[in-house]
């Protein structure tokens, strides 16, 4: 059972406008800012957003992040049969002293 | 460009120890943070701890009394032991890089992840 919650799974079919969302707390999401990871079968998991709504470099504009109160959401817009994958949000939590949590993933199939 | 590659054995034997090295190429490990993730088959990314080039810690509540990350500067690796462990420790072992200008806990560089098995 993940800190994080996430749906497991979501579509669209390309060019559509998606939303994941991630469910926390407010000892996590509501206190820190949130990180998500794309990760496609067989492969690393790759930084996609940082702290909250920053892409890394090379990252496409069409990949959003946001937050309000103890929930996050990743979009990703004109969705392309490459975005197919798995994603993952992140953040800190400050119980226990503190400690990373992953939500449990949300695996996107583009139709 | 700096490079991850995790190396250690694919099978433990239950009720043993896990080792594993990462080995940073490309750059100082003597900066950042330096983390290790696992993912077991069919299922989510597992936070397990993380070490800073100092050599503070920072481990995952629920392994913290199985777990030891140790970073060795002269051959730019880090480590991680866990101990005792059990058929539920079957996963992938990633190790990654952390605290950049990404922030302190977002994982920028990854290693490919190695699996490891744990079975008699």
């Amino acid at each position: 059972q993940s800190v994080l919650t996430q749906p497991p799974s979501a579509s669209g079919t390309p060019g559509q406008r998606v939303t994941i969302s991630c469910s926390g707390s407010r000892s996590n999401i509501a206190r820190n800012t949130v990180n998500w990871y794309q990760q496609v079968p067989g492969t690393a998991p790759k930084l996609l957003i940082y702290s909250t709504n920053q892409r890394p470099s090379g990252v496409p504009d069409r990949f959003s992040g946001s937050k309000s109160g103890t929930s996050a959401s990743l979009a990703i817009s004109g969705l392309q049969s490459a975005d197919e994958a798995d994603y993952y949000c992140s953040t800190w939590d400050d119980n226990m002293n503190g400690h990373v949590v992953f939500g449990g993933g949300t695996k996107l199939t583009v139709l | 460009q700096v490079q991850l590659q995790e190396s250690g054995p694919g099978l433990v034997k239950p009720a043993e120890t896990l080792s594993l090295t990462c080995t940073v190429s490309g750059g100082s490990i003597s900066s950042y943070s330096w983390t290790w993730i696992r993912q077991p088959p069919g299922k989510g990314l597992d936070w397990i701890g993380y070490i800073y080039y100092s050599g503070t810690t920072s481990y995952n509540p629920s392994l913290k009394s199985r777990v030891t990350i140790s970073v060795d500067s002269s051959k730019n690796q880090f480590s991680l032991r866990l101990n005792s462990v059990t058929a539920a420790d079957t996963a992938v072992y990633y190790c990654a890089r952390g605290g950049s200008k990404y922030g302190s806990d977002a994982f920028d560089i990854w290693g490919q992840g190695t699996m490891v098995i744990v079975s008699s």
